[in-house]
């Protein structure tokens, strides 16, 4: 079945440090990728997307996710986090082609940033 | 474009009495989905639409849940009776189709917000 795990339910950074956030899915063939965040009594916001091509994105608000099929990963990363990063993100997979419609969303990861 | 739009943002009731939710896709978008979003189960799929026809409804808790597209810029959830276990934020989502540049990215709506009393 398809599933995406995100083992981190909550974590907390300093302000101005690094941080990655991790997504593993099971799927039968390569997905598409994506990475959204929600604010706090928001919607949630595309971050980034992978489709094909390099496996290292880019996104916006200065975040990068790298796709790696061995690990069947996805994980998210910022080099310096700031306090408006506070967030909760949520990685999802969907079926190349659109064929199947919908996206499969992890249980997401509250991120809080220390001052 | 205003992305997509949801009423009401909150919404509280008491048990048994009906609600209705609704959503205005981004337009040109060919896909629809609600979601809904508690702390126990995550954000769950209930129903999707492709071009105003149910494609999906297996997410959808029972039968006091119904949901419809009548046109491609409008569509409703509706509980009836509400239960407190239905108390959730609700997601809207659209998207462009197959084809489409986008295609597979959802746009969500800022979400309506139900308390049953």
């Amino acid at each position: 079945a398809q599933s995406v795990t995100q083992p981190d339910i909550h974590i907390t950074v300093s302000e101005g440090a690094s941080l990655e956030l991790r997504c593993n899915y099971s799927y039968g063939a390569t997905p598409y990728l994506f990475w959204y965040v929600q604010s706090p009594g928001q919607g949630l916001q595309l971050l980034l997307k992978y489709f094909s091509g390099d496996t290292l994105v880019q996104g916006i608000k200065g975040f990068e996710a790298e796709f790696k099929r061995s690990q069947s990963s996805f994980n998210l990363r910022k080099p310096s986090v700031h306090w408006s990063d506070a967030a909760e993100y949520f990685c999802a997979v969907g079926a190349r082609g659109g064929s199947q419609g919908n996206l499969i969303f992890g249980k997401g990861t509250k991120l809080s940033v220390k001052p | 474009d205003a992305g997509v739009i949801q009423s009401p943002r909150h919404e509280v009731t008491e048990m048994g009495q009906e609600v209705t939710l609704r959503c205005k896709p981004i337009s040109g978008h060919d896909y629809l989905f609600w979601y809904r979003q508690t702390m126990m189960r995550g954000l769950e799929l209930l129903i999707y639409f492709n071009n105003n026809v149910p494609i999906d409804d297996s997410g959808m808790p029972e039968d006091r849940f119904s949901a419809k597209m009548p046109n491609a810029s409008f569509s409703t959830l509706k509980i009836q009776p509400s239960e407190p276990r239905d108390s959730a934020v609700y997601f809207c989502a659209s998207r462009p189709g197959l084809a489409g540049v986008g295609a597979n990215v959802l746009t969500f709506g800022a979400g309506s917000r139900l308390t049953v009393l």
